[in-house]
Parts: C-alpha cells; sequence; structure tokens
C-alpha cells in the first residue's frame, strides 16, 4: 500500500492565526488526494477532493475561501486553515488513491488541530 | 438520500467472535470498505468487497450481499489490542466513499 505522511502531526495555534498542514504521498505519485475532518466520537467527513494541477472540489457546507487547499505536485497536497477559530479545532486526515482500478484509500497520520 | 448504518458501540470478550453489521443506502455501488480505527490514529485498511460472499483474512472476514445492501466484519479470537472503531464505508455510482459513523468495539478480559 501506499506511504503517506502529514506535518505537523499535532499543533497549536492562536484563533484568527492561520495553519499550514501538509500531506505527501511518499513512494507513488497520487493525482488525487483527500482531505477529511474528523471530530472526537464522530466519523470521518469528508472536505474536499483535490486534483493534482486543478482546483479542489469542496464538499456542501465546508467553506473553500477558509479551507484552502492546493495540490502543485503529484506528491504534494496543503489544506491551510485560514483565520482559526476554537470550533476548527479538530483532527485533520488527508488520503490517497493509487488510481486506476483501485478505490481503496490510504491514510496519512493525521494532524490534531487546536485552536485557542 | 445517501445513508450507511452501523451500531455504536459493541462490547466483546478476549478470546471470543464478534460480528459488526453494516447496511448501506447509496446512489450506485461499486464496493464496500472496513477500516481500522485506534484512537487518535488515522484508519487502516481491512478489506474490501464488490462481488457477494465472504471474504477472509486471518482473524478478519468481510461479508457482502449486494442485494440486501448489507455486511458484516467477523473478528475471531478476538484479542485486546482489537479494541477499536470499524469504519464501513461503501463507495458509490461517482467512485465516492460515503462513510459510516463507526462502531466502537470495547474488548474486555
Amino acid at each position: 500500500g501506499a506511504v503517506v505522511s502529514q506535518h505537523p502531526s499535532w499543533v497549536i495555534c492562536k484563533s484568527g492565526t492561520s495553519v499550514k498542514i501538509e500531506c505527501r504521498s511518499l513512494d507513488f505519485q497520487a493525482t488525487t488526494m483527500f482531505w477529511y475532518r474528523q471530530f472526537p466520537k464522530q466519523s470521518l467527513m469528508l472536505m474536499a477532493t483535490s486534483n493534482e494541477g486543478s482546483k479542489a472540489t469542496y464538499e456542501q457546507g465546508v467553506e473553500k475561501d477558509k479551507f484552502l487547499i492546493n495540490h502543485a505536485s503529484l506528491t504534494l497536497s496543503t489544506l491551510t486553515v485560514t483565520s482559526a477559530h476554537p470550533e476548527d479545532s479538530s483532527f485533520y486526515i488527508c488520503s490517497v488513491t493509487s488510481g486506476g482500478d483501485s478505490y481503496e484509500q490510504y491514510f496519512g497520520p493525521g494532524t490534531r488541530l487546536t485552536v485557542t | 438520500g445517501q445513508n450507511i448504518d452501523q451500531p455504536t458501540e459493541m462490547t466483546a470478550t478476549e478470546g471470543a467472535i464478534v460480528q459488526i453489521n453494516c447496511t448501506y443506502q447509496t446512489s450506485g455501488f461499486n464496493g464496500l470498505f472496513w477500516y481500522q480505527q485506534h484512537a487518535g490514529e488515522a484508519p487502516t485498511f481491512l478489506s474490501y468487497n464488490v462481488l457477494d460472499g465472504l471474504e477472509e483474512k486471518g482473524r478478519f472476514s468481510s461479508f457482502l450481499s449486494r442485494s440486501k445492501g448489507y455486511s458484516y466484519l467477523l473478528l475471531k479470537e478476538l484479542q485486546m489490542k482489537d479494541s477499536a472503531s470499524y469504519l464501513c464505508a461503501a463507495l458509490d455510482s461517482n467512485y465516492q466513499l460515503i462513510w459510516g459513523a463507526g462502531t466502537k468495539l470495547i474488548i474486555k478480559p
């Protein structure tokens, strides 16, 4: 399976600041990456689908101007939480698919964001 | 609408067998995934079923009935490390994963 890394693994920031989270596919080129958010004791919520070289597709209810996604290369996608608020505190997880006939998603280790 | 249902929580005893059920309603269907997620960690892949029947992989097995919109994950010889949340996810006609809320499995000695 694919190896996916995320950085940072955890971050604490003050309300009003911006935070960038990186997702890297280490061993293959990922044309599609997914960004999820997970609140405590809840399931994964898909935020957006990121396609290399094009704009991300956001899920309903996710503010694209607040959660900026950049997928500039086949191995890197970034999620920037702008003007963070305490309610943005969550576990952010990225995943990739290897493409072709496989739809299995390989997940990064996640980034825990706490906004104070 | 699209919906995945699975129990919120289950409890089982170490060494025993437990079956976690999942029912789904999606617009189109291209397969069903089971993932394991330990607290504070990202999900890890367990199984993928697209055809009816049982797929066995070590202590874990997954079953699918497309006509019934039903799947289950069977865990045998339970170990304490199996305590985790188990997520059921169906792949819809757009090849998008629709996730269930997860079943928290508690293993007792």
